[in-house]
């Protein structure tokens, strides 16, 4: 089975710190995803990366910045957290397989909380 | 542009009920996929199905299962003999053909809150 690996269920962090998510999957995919799921809007994506050192900006970007230095491994970073930046944050991977027809598989996500 | 909407925000039905969640979908591409996913209240994201859109089989799996018409863009999901631990969101995504870029990256709907009380 795929594990992907959220570094954190719950997270507090105060306004204007640096914020760093950690997300680690072991299945050797290629693509990784960073969401964030707020009532009433669904999942929006705010980054994506489709190999080692690659990213590509989702629909939300502005304020979140990534890094992906290893296959395994996706950060994303709150540059200066602020108090909209509070939600559910959800890590998926996925293998470049066949076009298209793989599904995501995902973290059990990360509660932040800015103060 | 590729859309996927999930007009009910809310259901709520007695246990052993047959609830029927919808799903419509926008697309320019020929070729896609469709998704549906569960997320229980741990959180998680739970994958369900895959169906690509030269496949319009529905499909049964125990007590679920899914109509696939082109017809009508709708990629709809029925529980039948719903159980309480069916309570979850309950999300629609869409793929588009990536043309070789293999982004494969999902358009959500924003989810169906399913409640079933015993």
């Amino acid at each position: 089975d795929v594990k992907v690996t959220q570094s954190s269920r719950y997270l507090v962090k105060r306004t204007g710190e640096k914020v760093f998510l950690e997300c680690v999957q072991d299945m050797d995919h290629e693509n990784m995803f960073w969401y964030r799921q707020d009532p009433g809007l669904g999942l929006r994506l705010i980054y994506f990366s489709y190999d080692v050192k690659m990213k590509e900006k989702g629909d939300i970007p502005e304020g979140y910045s990534v890094s992906r230095e290893k296959k395994e491994r996706f950060s994303l970073i709150l540059e200066s957290a602020s108090t909209n930046q509070t939600s559910m944050y959800l890590c998926a991977s996925r293998d470049r397989g066949r076009k298209g027809n793989q599904p995501q598989h995902f973290g059990d996500g990360t509660r932040l909380s800015i103060l | 542009a590729q859309k996927v909407t999930q007009a009910q925000t809310e259901i709520s039905v007695v246990e052993k009920e047959d609830v029927t969640l919808d799903c419509v979908y926008e697309t320019r591409d020929t070729t896609y996929y469709l998704f549906w996913y569960k997320q229980p209240p741990s959180g998680e994201l739970v994958f369900l199905i895959r169906r690509n859109s030269f496949d319009e089989q529905n499909e049964i799996s125990g007590r679920y299962s899914w109509n696939f018409q082109k017809s009508t863009s709708s990629f709809n999901f029925t529980i039948t003999a719903s159980q309480v631990v069916d309570s979850a969101v309950y999300f629609c995504a869409l793929t588009d053909d990536d043309r070789g870029s293999t982004l494969g990256r999902l358009y959500f709907g924003r989810g169906t809150q399913l409640t079933v009380w015993p």
